[in-house]
């Protein structure tokens, strides 16, 4: 059975950093890309970042690029982000999902998510 | 970016009865390359993450009931819950996944109760 569970979300000061994890299991972690996908409280989905399965590839939706990192230690089967110059904006419930695309591509197709961490910007 | 409107916001249906949900995108999602559409959806119940329920426009992902079905091309797509059962009350939300990211979802769509 995949599981995904993520951590490392807290209460934050604008400006402010955090690193978020998801610790993979049930799957063969090292050849699937991975996305993080948000949810502002009470909001839709939103698309933030992905990494193919080597970590040869990556991507950020604008709103995050320059902010966010993301990464993947394939040895421990765990996906971060690393978000800095946090802004209240960015207050939402994070999810990583697997994505259906394994080899050196992404496909944006998520057949499995985290139950999230919620990361809350504000002084 | 490709944007994904969804219609309505919210709909209530009678339980047994019919539900549909609309996907509207920006562009044609349709690859002649692979004859395929890169749409998916997904459903939120509270408190939960999303399930993916459907892609490929009309592929039903594995354990999905067969009451959930999905259609439409290029632009246009159509989620419809044929008998609606209590149990699928949730959010629904489209998703395209054409080409390399952003990867963007519709706003959702509220499936309640009448």
């Amino acid at each position: 059975e995949v599981q995904l569970v993520e951590s490392g979300g807290d209460l934050v000061q604008p400006g402010g950093s955090l690193r978020l994890s998801c610790a993979a299991s049930g799957f063969a972690f090292t050849r699937y890309a991975m996305s993080w996908v948000r949810q502002a409280p009470g909001k839709g989905l939103e698309w933030v970042s992905a990494i193919s399965a080597n970590s040869g590839n990556t991507y950020y939706a604008d709103f995050v690029k320059g902010r966010f990192t993301i990464s993947r230690d394939n040895s421990k089967s765990t996906l971060y982000l690393q978000m800095n110059s946090l802004r209240a904006e960015d207050t939402a419930v994070y999810f990583c999902a697997k994505d259906d695309e394994y080899g050196t591509m992404v496909r944006g197709l998520f057949d499995n998510w985290g139950q999230g961490t919620l990361v809350t910007v504000s002084s | 970016d490709i944007v994904m409107t969804q219609s309505p916001d919210s709909l209530a249906v009678s339980l047994g009865e019919r539900a549909t949900i609309n996907c509207k995108s920006g562009r044609s999602l349709f690859y002649s390359s692979t004859n395929k559409n890169y749409l998916a959806w997904y459903q939120q119940k509270p408190g939960q993450p999303p399930k993916l329920l459907i892609y490929w426009a009309s592929t039903r992902e594995f354990g999905v009931p067969d009451r959930f079905s999905g259609s439409g091309s290029e632009t246009d797509f159509t989620l419809t819950i044929s008998s609606l059962q209590a149990e699928d009350v949730a959010v629904y939300y489209c998703q395209q996944y054409y080409s390399t990211p952003p990867w963007t979802f519709g706003q959702g769509t509220k499936v309640e109760i009448k």
